[in-house]
């Protein structure tokens, strides 16, 4: 079945860089996202990757994929108080389909 | 910047009663979906719809549930008879189809819903 997992809990200071990372079993997955939940809000995409690809870059991200080991990050350089929020991966297989979530990864920044 | 938008933003209801959820797509839009996150738990699907049809449901999307585009704005999600599992925030999200590219979906604010 699918099944992605994450980390619970990153903490930074601020400036430093965040890496957040994603374990996926679903192996037809096509793309991965990355989404970001502020408190009491929806789901904001930030990003996202097709699965023939191994990195992209968008500003103070960067998303890597390694298929071979079905992992997934994000990276946010220069890190700061404003980026405190829930990160969810998720990832779609072919077509249009649902969205399966991660369990989710608090990021708290520390000035 | 278009946007998803859902209303009520907080709904509660006595346990037995029938909600229903709104929710206004981005206007150029073709697939809606629902989704919904129990506190402290993961975001899970419970339906897509497209060309005024359920196209996938998952198992937590029962006869209790339905769907509908009652015109061309709105999509709806209603609970025939809540339960107390059923509070939750419920995600509408929308997106269209760009052509072998990539289906992403934009999420509204979510309604919170507390079954009393």
């Amino acid at each position: 079945g699918e099944d992605v997992e994450q980390s619970l809990f990153l903490s930074v200071r601020e400036g430093d860089s965040s890496v957040i990372n994603c374990t996926y079993t679903d192996s037809s997955s096509t793309y991965l996202y990355w989404y970001k939940q502020e408190p009491g809000a929806g789901l904001q995409l930030l990003t996202y990757i097709f699965s023939n690809m191994d990195m992209k870059q968008d500003q103070r991200l960067t998303v890597l994929l390694n298929k071979k080991d079905k992992h997934l990050s994000l990276r946010i350089a220069d890190t700061q108080t404003g980026d405190s929020a829930i990160y969810f991966c998720a990832f779609t297989g072919t077509g249009f389909q649902k969205l399966v979530f991660g369990t989710g990864t608090r990021l708290l920044v520390s000035p | 910047e278009p946007e998803v938008t859902q209303t009520p933003s907080h709904q509660v209801t006595q346990m037995g009663q029938e909600v229903i959820l709104r929710c206004v797509p981005i206007s150029n839009h073709l697939y809606f979906y629902w989704y919904r996150q129990i506190l402290g738990q993961k975001v899970e699907f419970l339906v897509s719809f497209y060309n005024n049809e359920i196209s996938e449901k998952s198992e937590i999307f029962d006869d209790q549930f339905s769907v509908e585009r009652p015109d061309g704005s709105n999509f709806t999600l209603k609970i025939r008879s809540t339960k107390l599992e059923d509070s939750a925030m419920y995600f509408c999200a929308s997106s269209r189809w760009e052509g072998g590219g990539t289906d992403t979906q934009y999420f509204g604010p979510g309604t919170r819903l507390t079954v009393l």
